[in-house]
């Protein structure tokens, strides 16, 4: 099976840039997705394709993907960003549809 | 305005049966795929299965945890669909979203979840 890898936790003060990575064999060819999640709530796609941003999701998340590694970035972390963010992609083969673990924000 | 519903959740027993239901609205559902996602009590989100659009045939795939256990099937004039749950498991328990997506933009709207709990 396929595996993508997160932090279990990120935690930065607001106005800081937190980045949340993601690694897994395949992202060098296959696509990352970024999802919020708020407690309770949910899940929101955040970013979609490594690094495009749909309607109405603050500029201040973006997306990035080198190699191995995919990462979200939001710039200027806002209390109301905390949340728990999950990566998702396939493998090479686009057999196996995975999340990653799950990282859990904390803005404070 | 683009939604989900899920509905069909409930308390079974292990071994037993459980049908969810997934009705859509504001968008043309033959067009895209919808996802199933669950995500067991304190833990991550785990796909579940897809059902492809009609373009793509409404091919449907599953995880390997629930393949020969879980059907889904749609109806295109009732704008829904369904979730066949069979030999249910304690670790099947969780909230289950159904999720709307398309080949750039996997999942880009959610339901709120129904709850599924397998018990004795």
């Amino acid at each position: 099976s396929y595996e993508l890898t997160q932090p279990p936790s990120v935690s930065v003060s607001p106005g800081q840039t937190a980045r949340i990575t993601c690694s897994g064999d395949s992202l060098p060819k296959k696509y990352a997705y970024w999802f919020q999640q708020k407690s309770g709530q949910a899940p929101v796609l955040v970013i979609h394709e490594d690094i495009k941003r749909p309607s109405g999701i603050p500029e201040r998340f973006s997306g990035s993907s080198s190699g191995t590694m995919a990462s979200l970035i939001i710039t200027g972390a806002q209390v109301e960003d905390e949340a728990d963010y999950y990566c998702y992609s396939t493998d090479s083969s686009g057999d196996h549809r995975v999340f990653g673990g799950g990282t859990k924000l904390t803005v404070l | 305005e683009v939604q989900l519903v899920e509905s069909g959740g409930g308390l079974v027993q292990p071994g037993g049966s459980l049908r969810l239901s997934c009705a859509v609205s504001g968008f043309t559902f033959s067009d895209h795929y919808i996802d199933w996602v669950r995500q067991a009590p304190g833990k991550g989100l785990e796909w579940v299965g897809r059902s492809r659009n009609k373009a793509n045939r409404y091919i449907t795939e599953y995880v390997a945890s629930v393949k020969g256990r879980f059907t889904i099937s749609r109806d295109d004039s009732q704008n829904s669909l369904s979730l066949q749950m069979n030999s249910l498991k304690i670790e099947d328990t969780a909230v289950y979203y159904c999720a709307r997506g398309s080949d750039s933009s996997p999942m880009d709207v959610w339901g709120k979840g129904t709850t599924v709990t397998v018990s004795s």
